[in-house]
């Protein structure tokens, strides 16, 4: 089993539309869970940090489910420009601040 | 500005030869890391340095070589004992010590011929 694993996608949403990824991570002992926007070819920028109590930023919205294991985000009234690569990262601490990153999941926003 | 540069952008190498990737940040960051990215696949741990002078292997080390000689600077060497080297390769940086967040820099990509 992968460590941290997301469904790759592709998600086709309409303009307007709300749409919801998960991420799904092995270690229970993971504490620092990270959400990160990859335009194609480009480097990946950080979206949000997830935290323990969720977190909102703007039309995006932030979740942790400690006993199953999994985070979340969600996209309100997507926009064009959120077409992009989706990456989930999470705090190894067996190896102090390492992230392990999914292989993302695709958003393709249609008008 | 802050920031984490990467340089080349594009590189191209033949076979057999080793080439050295830069990268520079001038955030004060005690940490820095290098990943490599294949097409469809998460990002990869290459190398990573907590502090100047140290640093760990990754899950992917094998045919990599890096240095920590100063706190903003931390370039990666890819040797010709690395079997499939073309790559999205990232630099990336963070305050030590903590759960924090990683910055990354735009990337190099390296095309072997």
């Amino acid at each position: 089993r992968k460590e941290v694993e997301q469904d790759p996608g592709p998600f086709n949403v309409p303009e307007g539309a709300t749409v919801a990824f998960n991420c799904t991570y092995s270690n229970s002992a993971s504490q620092s869970f990270f959400w990160y926007r990859q335009d194609c070819r480009k480097e990946p920028k950080l979206l949000m940090s997830v935290y323990s109590s969720g977190n909102e930023d703007g039309r995006f919205t932030a979740q942790l489910n400690r006993a199953s294991q999994y985070i979340s985000l969600l996209i309100r009234d997507s926009k064009l420009s959120d077409s992009a690569t989706y990456l989930c990262a999470v705090t190894d601490m067996e190896y102090g601040n390492k992230l392990v990153f999914g292989a993302g999941t695709i958003l393709r926003v249609k008008s | 500005d802050g920031g984490i540069t990467q340089s080349p952008k594009y590189l191209f190498r033949k076979e057999g030869q080793n080439v050295t990737l830069s990268c520079e940040q001038n955030l004060n960051h005690d940490a820095m890391y290098w990943y490599r990215q294949d097409p469809g696949q998460g990002l990869r741990l290459i190398y990573y340095s907590q502090i100047v002078n140290d640093f760990q292997k990754g899950d992917i080390a094998e045919g990599y070589s890096v240095s920590r000689e100063k706190k903003e600077s931390f370039p990666l060497t890819v040797t010709s004992a690395q079997k499939n080297p073309t790559a999205f390769y990232l630099c990336a940086s963070s305050i030590a010590g903590g759960l924090v967040e990683q910055f990354f820099g735009p990337g190099t990509r390296l095309t072997v011929l």
